[in-house]
This record gives C-alpha cells, sequence and structure tokens, in this order.
C-alpha cells in the first residue's frame, strides 16, 4: 500500500526550516527517504529502521513512529541545493517490496 | 565503481512499435528493481527480482510488458506493444539485501520514453 506524504509541496526561503511527513496504514519496519532533483535519478538520504538508529545526511534527519506508522524528515537551514521532490518509500527487503509515496516537492529561493 | 547503467537515455517510437531498456546494476547487488515514474509522480514498481528469480511481478501488464534478468546480473524490460499512455521514465534500481535489511536502493539515470 502507498503511503502517504504530507504537504504536497513547499516553498521556502533559504535557512528556513520544513518538515515533510510519511504516513502508512500498514505496520512500518522501515522507511527509507528519497530525493529527487529535476531530471535526475532518485538519491538516497537515510533509511530509518525499526528499533535502529535514525541516520543524518547533512542538516537532515528523520524520525520514526512505529506506533503511529509514521515518519517525518527535517530539513533545518535550508540551502537551494535542497530543492527538488523528496519521495518516502516503505517496505523493501525481508518487507517484500520498496513502495514509494507521492513526493513533496521541496523549492528554496534565495 | 561504476553506478547502475541504463540504455537508452531516451527513446521515441510510434505506437504500437517495440521498445526494449537494459539495466546493468552495481556488481554484487542481488536486488533489481524496474520502477515507472511518470511526470510528477513517484516511482511505481514493475517488477523485482532477488538474483535471477522474479520474486514479484504482480505490477507488470504482462500482455505488453516482459522482463529478464539472465545469470542473476543484467536486466532488460520490454513492451511490445508500445502505447501512448507508456510514455514515462523507466527507472532501474538494484540493491544489496543484508539478512532481509532493506539496503539503500542505488538508480540508474532512467530510460525517457516517449510514444507518439
Amino acid at each position: 500500500q502507498q503511503p502517504v506524504q504530507s504537504p504536497q509541496a513547499v516553498i521556502l526561503r533559504e535557512g528556513e526550516d520544513a518538515v515533510i511527513n510519511c504516513s502508512s496504514s500498514k505496520a512500518l519496519y522501515s522507511v527509507h527517504w528519497y530525493r529527487q532533483k529535476h531530471g535526475e535519478a532518485p538519491v538516497f538520504l537515510m533509511i530509518l529502521l525499526k528499533g535502529g538508529e535514525q541516520k543524518g545526511h547533512e542538516k537532515i534527519s528523520a524520525s520514526f513512529n512505529e506506533k503511529k506508522q509514521q515518519s517525518s524528515l527535517y530539513l533545518t537551514a535550508s540551502q537551494l541545493s535542497y530543492s527538488g521532490t523528496y519521495f518516502c518509500g516503505t517496505g523493501g527487503g525481508s518487507q517484500g517490496n520498496l513502495i514509494f509515496g507521492k513526493g513533496t516537492k521541496l523549492s528554496v529561493k534565495p | 565503481e561504476a553506478g547502475v547503467v541504463q540504455s537508452p537515455r531516451y527513446k521515441i517510437i510510434e505506437k504500437k512499435q517495440p521498445v526494449a531498456f537494459w539495466c546493468n546494476p552495481i556488481s554484487g547487488h542481488n536486488t533489481l528493481y524496474w520502477y515507472l515514474q511518470n511526470l510528477g509522480q513517484g516511482p511505481e514498481l514493475l517488477i523485482r527480482y532477488e538474483n535471477e528469480e522474479a520474486v514479484d511481478d504482480s505490477q507488470l501488464p504482462k500482455d505488453r510488458f516482459s522482463a529478464e534478468r539472465l545469470k542473476g546480473v543484467d536486466s532488460t524490460l520490454k513492451i511490445q506493444p508500445a502505447e501512448l499512455g507508456d510514455s514515462a521514465v523507466y527507472l532501474c534500481a538494484s540493491s544489496s539485501w543484508d539478512f532481509g535489511k532493506a539496503g539503500e536502493l542505488f538508480f540508474g539515470e532512467g530510460s525517457r520514453l516517449t510514444v507518439l
């Protein structure tokens, strides 16, 4: 089942913070986060595992709430390079296929 | 180390013509995915391979799509005949699978198909 992301789009000024949410109707064992710039392939940011530690990337971090079956991606002091579409993916490994949400488009303006 | 390689990058064909996409995953990655991505949407899974076995092809429209992964390395995705609605980017991704844990996916640059 496809995870649901919110918001669909965000516009920020450089230096501002943003939060992107990903929720699932199924129990979550792992959540992947990827960023895709226009015309490029998705690039891995991090994986959060049930009961495992979260991994950060630059000033981007994430949380994983097993009870609420959701994950949130936190972008702190955003930079122009953060612009792109962010996808969360659930499943993978022994949980089967990695299914992606529809994405959140982030635009960072100077 | 080379990343996931896909070809062709771009393909323009007329409807009802056949088309094939090729993917070479990262060496040693046993899991290979084919995703379809429409403009402004997330990648949608078509098929997943574990080594040479297609473990999930439930989303692959088998009347016109076929895929193979010979010797558990390279993979080919074929569409025959192509329809207008098949215009999209076809992404190949690979990952390693360590004791059931989901490894990160490495994506190729994709093959952009335009059906006229």
